[in-house]
Order: C-alpha cells, then sequence, then structure tokens
C-alpha cells in the first residue's frame, strides 16, 4: 500500500523556468513533510520540510505548497538551474510513540536542460 | 564535521553467504535508520534504532535480517543467507532526536548489494 505517490516518474524543464514536483498521500495521520533530492550514485539530501500545521514554506529558491484537504503537496523550484537534475522523494512522518520513520514516495527525475 | 558513512560502498556475494553492512552516524546522533531501496522503487523502511535498542523494526524481513547498534562502534544490518532479491541498494540515516519537529534524517551514501 503506498500511501506516499509521486506520479510522475520524470519530469524535463527548461533553465531559468519553474519546475513543479508533486506528490499525493492517503494517510491524513501524517505529521510533517519532506522533500529529497538524490544524485547518483548518492545519499538523498534533505532539501526542505513543511509541517502538517503549516501550508507553505519556503527557502530561497524552493518553496513547498500543503493542501491538506486534497492530501496533496508540492515543490516549486524557480528558477530551475541544471544543477538541479536530481531525482526528487516526497517523504511524510508519522509519530507513533516515539517513532518517527520517513514513508517516501518512488521519486519523480527532473531534468533541467539548457 | 563527517556526514554519515557506510561502508562498504560495494559489497558482492554469493547466494548463501553472509553480508554485514556498516553505518556510522553523524556526530551527536543517537537515532539510525535503515533503508533499501530496489531498483526503480522509493526508499522502503526497514528499522529504526537508538543506542542498544531497537525502536522500530516494521520493515524488516522477519527472517534472515538483522540490525543492531551498540553502545561502541558502528550500526551493523546483517542479512544472512543472502538470496538474488537481497539485492539493492542500502541506505543509512541518523538524526540528532527521534521527535518530528527535529527529525531531518541524514542519509549516507549507501551500499549497493549485489547477490550472484
Amino acid at each position: 500500500d503506498q500511501q506516499v505517490k509521486q506520479n510522475s516518474p520524470s519530469l524535463s524543464v527548461q533553465e531559468g523556468r519553474i519546475s513543479i514536483l508533486n506528490c499525493d498521500y492517503t494517510n491524513s495521520m501524517f505529521d510533517y513533510f519532506l522533500w529529497y533530492k538524490k544524485y547518483p550514485a548518492e545519499g538523498p539530501t534533505f532539501l526542505i520540510s513543511i509541517s502538517s500545521i503549516k501550508d507553505k514554506n519556503e527557502d530561497g529558491r524552493f518553496t513547498v505548497f500543503l493542501n491538506k484537504s486534497a492530501k496533496h503537496l508540492s515543490l516549486h523550484i524557480v528558477p530551475s538551474q541544471p544543477g538541479d537534475s536530481a531525482v526528487y522523494f516526497c517523504a511524510a512522518i508519522w509519530m507513533t510513540g516515539t517513532a518517527s520513520k520517513l514513508t517516501f514516495g518512488t521519486g519523480t527525475r527532473l531534468q533541467v536542460t539548457l | 564535521n563527517a556526514g554519515v558513512m557506510q561502508n562498504p560502498r560495494h559489497l558482492v556475494r554469493r547466494r548463501g553467504q553472509e553480508a554485514r553492512l556498516r553505518c556510522s552516524p553523524m556526530k551527536g546522533h543517537s537515532h539510525v535508520y535503515w533503508y533499501r531501496q530496489l531498483p526503480e522503487e522509493g526508499l522502503k523502511f526497514m528499522v529504526y534504532l537508538q543506542k542498544e535498542n531497537i525502536i522500530d523494526e516494521s520493515g524488516m524481513p522477519k527472517e534472515r535480517f538483522s540490525a543492531e547498534f551498540p553502545k561502541e562502534g558502528p550500526s551493523i544490518l546483517r542479512i544472512q543467507q543472502v538470496v538474488r532479491g537481497d539485492s539493492a541498494a542500502y541506505f543509512c540515516a541518523s538524526s540528532p532526536s527521534g521527535a518530528v519537529a527535529k527529525n531531518i534524517q541524514y542519509f549516507g551514501a549507501g551500499t549497493r548489494l549485489s547477490v550472484l
């Protein structure tokens, strides 16, 4: 049962334009959402997060939007740069007692073209 | 400040052998998590440990897999009698706390296990 879904396996965007990566979830108990970026042969790198009580969080070129009623979040990258080309994973946390494991989506491969 | 260190980076085993994957968390981090990534899939949670304790092992296969995080030394993910289906990238992450607000998990570069 895939509780966090990234329905677009890949996305291609021109340099300078906006990249929008989408993520849907099914578990309304998730407390926190995170985006990770992953280059080939490396581990995921934390990018940005948002609490379930917020609807927007911004950090430089990266903004995450959360729509709880639609159980949907998105990551906006503007302007997109070639170095942003990577796989982006959406992840969610549900606190159960003292445990706080991440549930990941399957990832979206972003290609920023010149 | 060194990041999360995993070794080896690549591990080749024949069917039936044992695989031991090591993870040293970031300095000051006492929470360790193991994830597995199969080809073309996302990362799947396996186990969450604190020093000397397994907190959540709901993602671990019931047989052949075990994990530990001793008082001294790295965390170890051990796979006994490996099969071809165990071939995957295994990632370790660490965090300073298990609390949600501070639970930014920092990942190592992973160990790629290939079972021949």
